[in-house]
């Protein structure tokens, strides 16, 4: 069965602290592995998407990395405003559907 | 562009009464998803279209049924609510190619008593 699991659940950093996010998958071939950014009351934000192991993107201060197990997101020197809660989703290859994690909610503080 | 557009934002309902939740995209589009959001739970998969005329079950389909008669829309229909349908939802559409992203609308909370 497809699974994803993401830990810490909850991680408080303060600014400048930096830290690394997990994103551990099962999956019968794995197509796309994805992260969001989720603020509050709103909808999940795009913010990667890795294909193969070995892989990296990076973005200001987040940089996402991938192996055939699990995906990584590093912050780096994180300010108040990078808290939200980010969100991991796999797609299994021949599938159209989409696998997420329950989250990790970060906070940075001042 | 409003990107995906989700109607209503909030909704109240009793036991037994019906509704549609409305998810528009002005991006052109084929895939679309409806996901419900439970705290612990995280984002499951209720139906997704790969096209006008299409839809399919995801993950947790009981108890809601889709259509997908025009390719901007893709309608989420519950029957007869209950209170396990208590939930958030959002609508995503998705941009195949690079990047495989999902635009997420802003979400429907929905209240069943």
């Amino acid at each position: 069965e497809d699974q994803v699991t993401q830990s810490p659940e909850a991680l408080r950093l303060q600014e400048g602290e930096s830290s690394s996010l997990n994103c551990s998958y099962t999956v019968s071939g794995l197509r796309g592995l994805f992260w969001y950014r989720q603020d509050p009351g709103k909808g999940p934000e795009f913010l990667f998407t890795l294909y193969s192991a070995g892989e990296e993107k990076e973005k200001e201060r987040l940089k996402a990395t991938l192996t055939k197990k699990e995906s990584f997101l590093h912050i780096t020197a994180p300010k108040p405003e990078d808290s939200a809660t980010y969100l991991c989703a796999v797609q299994a290859s021949g599938t159209y559907k989409y696998i997420f994690g329950t989250g990790t909610r970060l906070k940075v503080l001042a | 562009n409003a990107g995906v557009t989700q109607t209503p934002k909030f909704r109240v309902l009793k036991t037994g009464q019906s509704m549609t939740l409305l998810c528009a995209q002005d991006m052109n589009h084929e895939y679309m998803y409806w996901y419900r959001q439970d705290p612990g739970m995280g984002l499951r998969l209720i139906h997704y279209s790969v096209g006008e005329g299409t839809t399919a079950k995801g993950e947790v389909p009981d108890g809601y049924n889709v259509s997908r008669l025009k390719k901007q829309n893709f309608l989420l229909g519950l029957e007869s609510a209950a209170p396990s349908q208590t939930s958030v939802y959002f609508c995503a559409a998705l941009e195949r190619g690079a990047g495989d992203t999902q635009y997420f609308g802003p979400g429907t909370r929905l209240t069943v008593l």
